[in-house]
């Protein structure tokens, strides 16, 4: 089983829609979470810490489901530049030194 | 504000040549590292640093060297290139802290013909 799995997608949706992805890892020991936004042929950037208990930043919300082992990231109100590739990052604590791991991304697409 | 800056761009070498991949950071960051990024297996670590003089491998260290004389370098060494090394390579770095979010470089395409 991989560390951390995503559906690659890619989700299709009509601007304005509502969008979830989610996110699952394997090491329960996992203390830190992010979602990472990376365009097409450009570097990874930090969309947001995801915290216990859950986090908003305008239309996007993180949850952590540390019972389940995954998080999600739901956008609201998709805008055509909201297409892009979302990676799941997830930080073990367990090696000594904090090593993040990256999911393969769930790719959006957000059609007019 | 450069943040992490990273040279070159793109590559082209053939195959067995040698190379360096420059990175720079101007914000005092601990940690940098190096990551591979291939279609469809996500960001693999090569190699990462947790200060200046101390360097470790990460899952796919193969073929690559590393060394941190400074704070702001990272440089990774392309030994004798190969064909599967093909690729898109990040630099990243980051404050200490376990909550604390890597920041990117623009990335160097690579390809070993």
């Amino acid at each position: 089983r991989k560390e951390v799995e995503q559906d690659p997608g890619p989700f299709n949706v009509p601007e304005g829609a509502t969008v979830a992805f989610n996110c699952t890892y394997s090491n329960s020991a996992s203390q830190s979470f992010f979602w990472y936004r990376q365009d097409c042929r450009k570097e990874p950037k930090l969309l947001m810490s995801v915290y216990s208990s859950g986090n908003e930043d305008g239309r996007f919300t993180a949850q952590l489901n540390r019972a389940s082992q995954y998080i999600s990231l739901l956008i609201r109100d998709s805008k055509l530049s909201d297409s892009a590739t979302y990676l799941c990052v997830v930080g073990p604590m367990n090696t000594g030194f904090q090593k993040l791991v990256f999911g393969t991304g769930t790719r959006l697409l957000v059609s007019p | 504000n450069a943040g992490v800056t990273q040279t070159p761009k793109f590559q082209v070498l053939k195959t067995g040549q040698s190379m360096t991949l420059q990175c720079a950071q101007d914000m005092n960051h601990e940690y940098m590292s190096w990551y591979r990024q291939d279609p469809g297996m996500g960001l693999r670590l090569i190699h990462y640093s947790v200060g200046a003089g101390i360097t470790d491998q990460g899952e796919v260290p193969n073929g690559y060297n590393v060394s941190r004389s400074t704070t702001e370098d990272f440089p990774l060494r392309l030994l004798s290139a190969a064909p599967s090394q093909t690729s898109v390579y990040f630099c990243a770095s980051k404050p200490q802290g376990y909550n604390s979010p890597l920041h990117f470089g623009n990335g160097t395409r690579l390809t070993v013909t």
